[in-house]
């Protein structure tokens, strides 16, 4: 268990609807990064956040958005869905270390999405 | 193609070892990393080497990188069927952000 948090486990929903997936960071991380895994393009970055604000972005589309709240979980909501979005979504979370020490990234067990 | 290059399948039996290899393009990359993927499940952190470091080996798990070549490997010692999964590398670039590569199955036969 790497102590981040993800809901709902899986949803199916159809064309067009909008959803809203859930991460919840390992308690003192202030680090939240989103990622997609797709059969065809496999891991991809999406986004990350950092102590409520936005630090990077990555292939992420212009339908796809996200924030970190005051108590650090996040949020990424996908709208306009198309059966395209069907994939995995991983929340990842970390602290940023100094020195040697690597800023790693602990993973979620997932969303799995289902467009219909 | 991909940043990271892993090749897709291989196959062991149990009690052998296992190498999978990773190629990575990003000569500045300060970390590299191995995770696993068990079927349904999420990413687990494994192992990652410092890119001044030529080996790290951390139980039945040694990492080998070859910063000349961009080559990272992963070497699993007495594989075992619980090892059976996908195997991600990955390099850390500005901003954090990990790239992967495409992952290697490996099949543990009893």
């Amino acid at each position: 268990d790497s102590g981040v948090t993800q809901t709902p486990k899986h949803l199916i929903t159809a064309t067009g609807q909008r959803v809203t997936l859930r991460c919840s960071p390992r308690s003192g991380d202030l680090s939240v990064y989103w990622y997609q895994q797709s059969l065809d393009q496999g891991l991809q970055f999406l986004i990350q956040y950092y102590n409520g604000e936005e630090r990077a972005k990555g292939n992420i589309l212009e339908r796809f958005s996200a924030q970190q709240f005051p108590d650090l979980h996040s949020e990424l909501n996908l709208s306009s869905l198309e059966l395209g979005d069907s994939a995995l979504y991983f929340c990842a979370s970390s602290t940023p270390k100094t020195g040697l020490d690597a800023d790693t990234q602990y993973f979620g067990p997932g969303t799995r999405l289902t467009v219909l | 193609g991909e940043d990271v290059e892993q090749s897709l399948f291989l196959s062991v039996r149990e009690g052998d070892s296992s190498v999978i290899n990773c190629t990575y393009t990003d000569s500045s990359s300060t970390y590299l990393y191995w995770y696993k993927q068990e079927p349904g499940a999420g990413l687990q952190l494994l192992t990652y080497i410092f890119s001044n470091m030529d080996m790290k080996q951390d139980q039945r798990l040694t990492v080998l990188l070859n910063k000349k070549d961009k080559h990272l490997s992963l070497r699993i010692a007495d594989t075992q069927t619980g090892d059976s999964a996908i195997y991600f590398c990955a390099e850390i670039h500005a901003g954090n952000m990990l790239t992967f590569g495409g992952g290697t199955r490996l099949m543990v036969k009893p």
